[in-house]
């Protein structure tokens, strides 16, 4: 069966700092993958997707970026902290856009 | 641009009851519509996929339907338990997209 893994669970980070949140997937190969964020009264917003190595496209223009250096690995990486980018980030993973997204068990960013 | 509307935001009912969750969405040029459960701080649960060939999908005490040419899916609960407790998210996704576009959720809260 399929597993999707998310570190770290919580982070709390200063203003300015770097990030770094890493999303693997266990039991299938060539997923899609898809980074998402949760913020407090604003449904889920769709960040970056990848449908294959070294392919990220991004949904929405920010001081975030994305990387796919393992077939089964998503990484979601920010060189400077916003107090804006604080929030409940989701990995998530599907077969293909006919399938179900599956979703990981979240990292619960604060920005200080 | 696709919007997503889930009503009521909040819902409270005693256990053993019937219940619909209901949503709404403004393009009906979708490809799949997908349920969600997110407990609190938690990831979200996949619950049914309905394609847009299709008019509803079952498992176990959940029904979802699919009007695609009113912009609507509703979700059955039958037999309500405190278990069932969550918020309900709704996404669809956009013909030749990769991108799902989510409700902001109804909170049930099944009470004993």
């Amino acid at each position: 069966s399929q597993t999707i893994h998310q570190w770290p669970a919580t982070l709390v980070q200063p203003v300015g700092s770097p990030l770094s949140l890493e999303c693997t997937v266990e039991g299938t190969s060539n997923p899609n993958l898809y980074w998402y964020r949760q913020a407090a009264g604003r449904g889920l917003q769709l960040l970056f997707y990848s449908v294959g190595i070294g392919q990220i496209s991004s949904e929405v223009p920010q001081n975030l970026s994305a990387s796919r250096p393992q077939d089964r690995q998503f990484i979601l990486s920010s060189k400077k902290l916003l107090l804006s980018d604080s929030g409940f980030y989701l990995c998530a993973w599907s077969a293909d856009r006919d399938h179900e997204q599956y979703f990981g068990p979240g990292t619960r960013l604060t920005v200080t | 641009k696709q919007e997503v509307t889930q009503i009521p935001a909040a819902l409270s009912v005693p256990e053993g009851e019937n219940l619909v969750l209901n949503c709404s969405f403004t393009d009906s040029a979708i490809y799949n519509l997908q349920w969600f459960r997110q407990d609190p701080g938690k990831g979200l649960t996949s619950l049914l996929l309905i394609q847009s060939s299709q008019r509803e999908q079952t498992s176990g005490r959940l029904n979802a339907s699919l009007d695609k040419s009113s912009g609507r899916s509703t979700l059955y609960i039958a037999a309500s338990q405190p278990g069932d407790s969550a918020t309900y998210l709704c996404a669809v996704r956009g013909g030749g997209s990769e991108k799902l576009v989510f409700g902001k959720g109804t909170k049930l809260t099944v009470n004993p």
